[in-house]
């Protein structure tokens, strides 16, 4: 089973920031909490993905709580091409494991 | 383009025929993965490869299927005797060497419609 909590849909207004929430209240120290989006019948596309320091990258900006049970993903500037779901995935990084277990994500729409 | 390839994209085929799917990672990526996702569900973990060796398989990887990874190059994933619920899309994701940031890059997927 997922790890993780995420409300099932969300909309967002182009231009604005979409801040995407994430509940992982059971995450083991040695876990790292990850984003993947999936556009309508596409592969899902790896966002990024932090342990406990907040990270940034072209994409988005993810917000991990100092107890590290919740997270934020946050697009900066959303646009229509967002329209996305958008999966939060706790895994243990190590190399000789690691299939992803996704739960149903939140799905996102930005309007105009 | 350096990113996963899978084909075909799509596969129609009647109930009871054998089906295969090819993904191509990226190059130099030592772990492969496949996937399958119905409609409205996140994606489902089937099986893993490091290198050529199949070191993990889901549940849901039934005897009707298996897959390969010959030369620890491409990957396929062949389905016999397919049914209605294989109805699907089939995902590739492959990743590098490991350590903290062995994050998976998936493919397009290839689409399957049992009739």
């Amino acid at each position: 089973d997922a790890k993780t909590t995420q409300p099932p849909s969300m909309d967002c207004a182009e231009g604005r920031a979409a801040n995407l929430p994430c509940n992982h209240s059971t995450i083991s120290g040695n876990e790292y909490v990850y984003w993947y989006r999936q556009i309508h019948s596409q592969g899902p596309q790896y966002i990024i993905h932090g342990l406990k320091n907040n990270e940034t990258n072209e994409m988005a900006s993810l917000i991990i709580t100092e107890d590290r049970k919740s997270s934020t993903l946050i697009l900066p500037h959303a646009t229509l091409r967002d329209t996305a779901v958008y999966y939060c995935i706790v895994r243990v990084a190590r190399g000789s494991q690691g299939n992803l277990i996704f739960g149903k994500g939140t799905k996102l729409s930005v309007k105009p | 383009d350096t990113g996963v390839s899978q084909n075909p994209r799509h596969k129609i085929t009647k109930r009871g025929q054998n089906v295969t799917f090819r993904c191509d990672p990226i190059s130099e990526h030592n772990r492969l993965y496949w996937y399958r996702q119905t409609l409205g569900q996140g994606p489902e973990f089937l099986t893993y490869f490091q290198n050529e060796a199949q070191l993990e398989k889901s549940r849901l990887l039934s005897d009707r299927f298996s897959a390969e990874r010959p030369k620890g190059s491409f990957s396929t994933l062949e389905i016999q005797r397919t049914e209605q619920g294989d109805s699907a899309m089939y995902l590739c994701a492959s990743s590098g060497s490991g350590g903290p940031w062995d994050t998976q890059y998936f493919g397009p997927g290839t689409r399957l419609t049992v009739l």
